[in-house]
């Protein structure tokens, strides 16, 4: 079968960084996205790794290694604002979303 | 750019009533739409996917006469929920794509309907 694992919950400081990772296993890879929920609206797109390596975007940063069906997005510089769900989606070869359940990040001051 | 919208933001009705939610790319025109519902703490479930002029394609377990999809041009698509009943209360959400490399896989998200059945 196909599956998305991330942890379900972590905590974080205001001004650290955290990195929340996502593992797969899925029929085929056409790319891995990172999108950002926060409670009670829809996703926004974060990013989008289909080739190994780390992608830098301002404070967010997302790598994929296709080898180890391993990624991760490391969040610096936290802001209160960045309390959110983060969910991880694989493309599979089919073209099809596989989504992770989600981490849902809490940030302290 | 890549802007959905999604109307109305929130619906409550009565068991029985039909429900329709509208999305609207606004800068782009999507070669495909989905449909996601989700419930209170859980991921996201996909529906069905619409492609313009053509019948939607429904997950499993979706019953396709109870939940509606009309995807008329590149920039509408519908969702009707018909004979609504509470447990048919949840977060339904669209997402579209639009051409280009990267933009043709890339869902971006409509700000979502949260649709409570008396």
């Amino acid at each position: 079968g196909q599956n998305i694992d991330q942890p379900t919950e972590m905590t974080a400081t205001e001004g650290a960084i955290v990195q929340i990772n996502c593992t797969y296993q899925t029929s085929g890879f056409n790319g891995l996205f990172w999108y950002q929920q926060h409670a009670g609206e829809a996703p926004t797109f974060l990013s989008y790794n289909v080739l190994d390596g780390l992608e830098e975007k301002g404070r967010f940063s997302s790598f994929l290694s296709r080898s180890k069906g391993y990624s991760y997005l490391l969040l610096k510089e936290l802001q209160m604002k960045d309390s959110a769900s983060y969910l991880c989606a694989v493309m599979d070869s089919n073209y099809q979303l596989i989504w992770g359940a989600g981490t849902k990040l809490i940030i302290k001051p | 750019g890549a802007v959905v919208s999604q109307h109305p933001s929130r619906v409550i009705c009565k068991s029985g009533t039909s429900v329709k939610i509208e999305c609207r790319s606004l800068d782009f025109q999507a070669t495909t739409m989905f449909w996601y519902r989700q419930f209170p703490k859980q991921s996201l479930m996909l529906m069905a996917t619409s492609n313009e002029g053509s019948k939607a394609t429904y997950e499993q377990g979706v019953e396709k006469d109870k939940f509606l999809i009309n995807h008329a041009s590149l920039t509408l698509s519908t969702l009707t929920v018909t004979s609504a009943h509470p447990e048919d209360s949840s977060f339904y959400i669209c997402s579209a794509t639009s051409r280009g490399a990267v933009e043709a896989i890339t869902q971006y998200f409509g700000p979502g309907t949260r649709l409570t059945v008396l």
